[in-house]
Parts: structure tokens; C-alpha cells; sequence
């Protein structure tokens, strides 16, 4: 059962371009949404998340957005640079279910942006 | 700040055989995880520890133990080791317990069971 589904194993895009990943969920009880992005022989790295109270959250050219009523967050990276190719996890938690962080992790979706 | 750091990072096993995978983290965090990722799926969590001797069970703790007798150390030991635990192995560690404080992660260790 996969809770947390990222449906797109690959986006490729051109430097300067605009990166759209996508996460689906199933679990309405998930209630704070992160993406982590891992490059090769190295473990994955936060990158930003958002708490279901809000719709969007920026950093920089990261930004993402979440309809809860859709189950449905995406990461948009704007404009996308090579160094942002790397695989780009999604994952889900529960605040309320206790102190523990544990997370569900999406498949990944590999992004390649090139020069 | 070496962060989260893993040994081996690559190790190959026989079927029936056991081994510990290392990790220790500088960071003075009171939770650590170990998730295996296999290929094209997701982490999944295996083991989780909110101080030193205190540790539970994640998604798939079948085939592993784990303790915590330190608060840097949390090795994870597969005893009979079978092709299914062919995956990457990762550890990470927070300074607490929450959705809100970031999981910093190690290399990983890609373990083959043949």
C-alpha cells in the first residue's frame, strides 16, 4: 500500500525552464509534507516542506504547493539549474500521531536539467 | 561535524550470513532511523530510536535488530541475511522527534546478498 506516490520516475528540463514534481497521497491524516533531494552515492538532504494549514510555501526558487482536498503537492523549481539534477523524494507525517518523525517516503522522480 | 557517518559503504553477503551496519552520528542527536531504499521504491523505515536504550519498530523490521547503548551509535544487524535485503541501507538522526526537525542523513551502505 503506497501512501505516498510520486508517479513520474523522470522530468527532464532545460536550464532556465521551470521544474514541476508531483506527489500524490492517500492518507488524509498526513499533516506536514517535506521534500528531500539526493544526488548519487550520497544520502538525500531536506530541501523544503509545508504544513497542511498552509497552501504554498518559497525558499528561494524552491516552491511548493499543496491541495489538500486533491491529496496533491508539487515542487516547482524556478528557473532550474544543472546543479538541481538529482532525484527528488517526497514524504509525509503525521504531527499528531506522537513524537516520532517517522516519515513515508514517494518512489522518487529523477530530474535531469540540461545546460 | 562529520554528521551522520555509515560503514561499510559497500558490502557483499552469502546467504545465512550476519553483519552489523555502523552508524554514528556527531551532531548530539536524540533520534535516529534506519531506512533501506530499494530500487525505484521509496525509504522505507526499518528501525527508530528516541535516545539511548530506548528503541520500536518502523515499516519493515523483519530480519533486523537494532540497539542504542550510546547516544551516537546505532548499529543495525541483519542475522540471516536473504536476497530480499539486497537494498541501500541509510541512517539518519534529528535532534528531536517531530515532523518538524530535519533528518540529516548518512551516505548510505549498498548491501548485495548473493
Amino acid at each position: 500500500d503506497q501512501q505516498v506516490k510520486q508517479n513520474s520516475p523522470s522530468l527532464s528540463v532545460q536550464e532556465g525552464r521551470i521544474s514541476i514534481l508531483n506527489c500524490d497521497y492517500t492518507n488524509s491524516m498526513f499533516d506536514y509534507f517535506l521534500w528531500y533531494k539526493k544526488y548519487p552515492a550520497e544520502g538525500p538532504t531536506f530541501l523544503i516542506s509545508i504544513s497542511s494549514i498552509k497552501d504554498k510555501n518559497e525558499d528561494g526558487r524552491f516552491t511548493v504547493f499543496l491541495n489538500k482536498s486533491a491529496k496533491h503537492l508539487s515542487l516547482h523549481i524556478v528557473p532550474s539549474q544543472p546543479g538541481d539534477s538529482a532525484v527528488y523524494f517526497c514524504a509525509a507525517s503525521t504531527v499528531k500521531s506522537g513524537n516520532t518523525g517517522k516519515l513515508i517516503f514517494g518512489q522518487g522522480t529523477t530530474l535531469q536539467v540540461k545546460p | 561535524n562529520a554528521g551522520v557517518t555509515q560503514t561499510p559503504k559497500f558490502r557483499i553477503l552469502k546467504i545465512g550470513q550476519s553483519m552489523t551496519l555502523q552508524c554514528t552520528q556527531d551532531m548530539n542527536h536524540n533520534y535516529m532511523y534506519w531506512y533501506r531504499q530499494d530500487p525505484g521504491m521509496g525509504l522505507k523505515l526499518i528501525y527508530y530510536s528516541v535516545g539511548a536504550g530506548i528503541t520500536d519498530k518502523g515499516e519493515v523490521p523483519n530480519g533486523y535488530n537494532v540497539s542504542r547503548s550510546t547516544t551516537e551509535d546505532f548499529p543495525l544487524r541483519l542475522e540471516l541475511a536473504a536476497p530480499s535485503q539486497t537494498s541501500v541501507y541509510f541512517c539518519a538522526s534529528s535532534i528531536a522527534g517531530g515532523s518538524y526537525n530535519e533528518q540529516f542523513f548518512g551516505p548510505g551502505t549498498r548491501l548485495t546478498v548473493l
